[in-house]
């Protein structure tokens, strides 16, 4: 079976310092985790993905986030926040499932950027 | 390359009434997926086809919702009767399945805003 919990419903930071949206995960296999953007009324972008290389992983726009086994955890992170960040997050997790494999989405976190 | 298309962009029905939507995924993507998006929460996997089979239907409400993907190709997605609760946004998604990763993301169209009043 597999889950994923995005600890933070909201997040709000000031421009330029940084940010964290903290994503917990539960596979019974090895997933593929990933982290889509949606800003409003645009349809969901592909910010970064882990697929089992390497567990740090450099997104778009400045983002990064760092697969830990021990900690089932995915957490999306950027040193410097700019408004154009302001937008929902989703942390995605894919793994094996009876005839093919199963993508689940968290609930989001929604980001807000203060100048 | 072009993305994923969806239509209409938005839609507005009476409860009781039909409506469906429809998808053109990218080019040579086998994998398309049907996803609603209720305001304030993730999507929600509706349905997932590889090529014109169904992977995953589990989450589809069977008794108003239907989706065909005939010809491997585009798909429709299609509610009869809808529902108040079925008011929602309706993601059309696709990815290639490359067999030297076994897990590849998805690209997802603009979507279809569905009101039912």
């Amino acid at each position: 079976a597999q889950s994923v919990t995005q600890l933070d419903s909201h997040v709000s930071v000031s421009e330029g310092t940084p940010v964290l949206l903290r994503c917990n995960y539960s596979s019974s296999y090895s997933p593929s985790l990933f982290w889509y953007v949606q800003h409003p009324n645009k349809g969901l972008q592909l910010l970064l993905k882990y697929t089992s290389a390497a567990t740090l992983v450099k997104g778009i726009n400045g983002f990064e986030a760092e697969f830990k086994k021990s900690e089932t955890s995915f957490h999306l992170t950027k040193p410097s926040a700019h408004m154009s960040d302001a937008a929902e997050y989703f942390c995605v997790v894919s793994g094996p499932y009876t005839g093919g494999f199963k993508t689940i989405f968290g609930a989001g976190t929604r980001l807000f950027v203060k100048a | 390359e072009a993305g994923v298309a969806q239509s209409p962009r938005y839609k507005i029905i009476e409860k009781r009434q039909s409506v469906a939507f429809w998808c053109n995924p990218i080019s040579g993507h086998a994998t398309l997926y049907w996803y609603q998006q209720i305001l304030g929460q993730g999507p929600k996997l509706l349905i997932q086809f590889q090529n014109n089979g169904v992977v995953d239907d589990s989450q589809l409400p069977k008794d108003r919702f239907s989706a065909e993907r005939l010809k491997g190709v585009d798909s429709t997605l299609k509610i009869q009767p809808a529902k108040l609760e079925d008011s929602a946004v309706y993601l059309c998604a696709s990815s290639f399945r490359d067999r030297g990763s076994p897990y590849t993301e998805a690209f997802f169209g603009q979507g279809t805003r569905l009101t039912v009043v």
